[in-house]
């Protein structure tokens, strides 16, 4: 079955930078496009963009740009989102999840992660 | 602010239909492009529940239907459980901001 496993929590002080991981299995990696989802506390889902898995190629969101970066291993089929200069308001989860139709206009995700919650405090 | 407009809450009694309902505009759900409804359930991951404006992924009950009309869209549970108390969002693609969008969300209670 398809599986998407984010890692854990992370604490960071404003300023500092990290990196969350989504390791996938249950399926071909290079297949669908793999796309990131915040959800800051209390709040609603917000799009930041996706990665073509085959190209490497990432589309960010509006206001997702400069600070925000997809990545990929495909060695071991993980995929990275990468966050500098981390501000209090960074403080969210972060969701990987698998998407289709991504370089269309319907891309939609069908699988999703647990959710990584990053907290950006001093 | 969210280019897709959701209702805050809703409620039911179990057994009752409800509607949730996303209003758009011409960049978005006006234009003809698919809407997709997700369920999530507290503390949990999003769960997709519908695709392509009418379409359930498998293993969804038939209890959720989706429909579109115009620059809105809705999603239809019937049969309401206690286990579907949950937060619902729908997504569509909007011209304007270059891709998908997901709606403000609607916060499900079943009384």
């Amino acid at each position: 079955q398809v599986q998407l496993v984010q890692s854990g929590s992370e604490l960071k002080q404003p300023g500092a930078s990290v990196k969350v991981s989504c390791k996938a299995s249950g399926y071909t990696f290079t297949s669908y496009a793999m796309c990131w989802v915040r959800q800051a506390p209390g709040q609603g889902l917000q799009w930041m963009g996706w990665i073509n898995t085959n190209t490497g190629k990432p589309t960010y969101a509006q206001g997702f740009t400069g600070r925000f970066v997809f990545s990929l291993d495909t060695s071991v089929i993980t995929a990275y989102l990468q966050i500098s200069s981390l501000k209090a308001e960074d403080t969210a989860v972060y969701y990987c999840a698998r998407g289709k139709y991504c370089s269309s206009n319907s891309c939609y995700s069908d699988s999703w992660g647990q959710g990584t919650l990053v907290t950006v405090s001093s | 602010q969210s280019v897709l407009t959701q209702p805050p809450s809703v409620s039911g009694a179990p057994g009752q239909r409800v509607t949730i309902s996303c209003t758009g505009s011409s960049s978005n759900i006006g234009a003809g492009y698919d809407v997709h409804w997700y369920q999530q359930l507290p503390g949990t991951a999003p769960k997709l529940l519908i695709y392509a404006n009418t379409n359930r992924p498998s293993g969804v009950p038939d209890r959720f239907s989706g429909s579109k009309s115009g620059t809105s869209a809705s999603l239809a549970i019937t049969g309401l459980q206690a286990a579907d108390e949950a937060d619902y969002y729908c997504q569509s693609y909007d011209s304007s901001l270059g891709g998908p969008e997901f709606g403000t969300g609607t916060k499900l209670t079943v009384l």
